[in-house]
């Protein structure tokens, strides 16, 4: 199993353009995640979704949109990107109960710089 | 005041030291989870505890739930142990996250 991968591993974008970071797992998680990781804030959840169909928003969703439409994939898009979004992005996986209940597998993560 | 805090920040260790990091949380969760962080970015879930203790190799956590705290420990700590430890609580879809203790071990 290859787990879950994230790409691309690095981005540069300018202010103001869209882009699609991809995540991906092949353990048939139900439950599946995004979160930013910013220097002093530790890492912060965007959005989540609970099942294919199903998305929700977490703690700072604002300037992302996400959609399910197979259990494998979670696409996190950045709609007209700012400095601010510049950070480490981490999608993360487990089974259908979430964090609540269940180990959660991470991937290696997403760099992004906004110029 | 943060919903998830972790004790010390940065904490320095001679290899062969007995090591605890200290997570305590204020609000309801169903799940308390350790990831680990080395640099270079990935992360790894060590445990995810309700109730107790959990052992895995030198790694213990515990778990007081009446006094919201949990407790990671390392034995017999080796360099390769440097990394940043998390802890999170879990409550339905989210994870709140502390803010992490940089460990370095040195030899």
């Amino acid at each position: 199993n290859a787990g879950v991968t994230q790409t691309p591993k690095f981005q540069v974008l300018k202010t103001g353009q869209s882009m699609t970071l991809q995540c991906a797992q092949d353990m048939n998680h139900e439950y599946m995640s995004w979160y930013r990781q910013d220097p002093g804030m530790g890492l912060r959840l965007i959005h989540y979704s609970v099942g294919a169909g199903i998305t929700d928003q977490g703690e700072v969703p604002n300037g992302y949109n996400v959609s399910r439409s197979t259990t494998e994939d979670f696409p996190l898009r950045l709609l007209s990107a700012a400095p601010s979004q510049t950070s480490v992005y981490f999608c993360a996986s487990s089974y259908g109960g979430g964090p609540s209940t269940d180990t959660q597998y991470f991937g290696p993560g997403t760099r992004l710089t906004v110029l | 005041k943060n919903e998830v805090e972790q004790s010390p920040q940065n904490l320095t260790a001679q290899e062969g030291e007995f090591i605890t990091i200290n997570c305590s949380y204020s609000v309801g969760i169903s799940a308390l989870h350790w990831l680990q962080q080395h640099p270079g970015g990935g992360i790894v879930s060590l445990f995810m505890l309700s109730s107790g203790k959990k052992k895995h190799g030198r790694l213990i956590a515990t778990i007081n739930i009446q006094e919201k705290h949990s407790s990671l420990h390392i034995t017999a700590s080796h360099p390769r142990d440097s990394a940043v430890y998390i802890c999170a609580g879990g409550s339905q879809g989210n994870l709140i996250f502390g803010k992490g203790t940089k460990l370095s071990v040195k030899p």
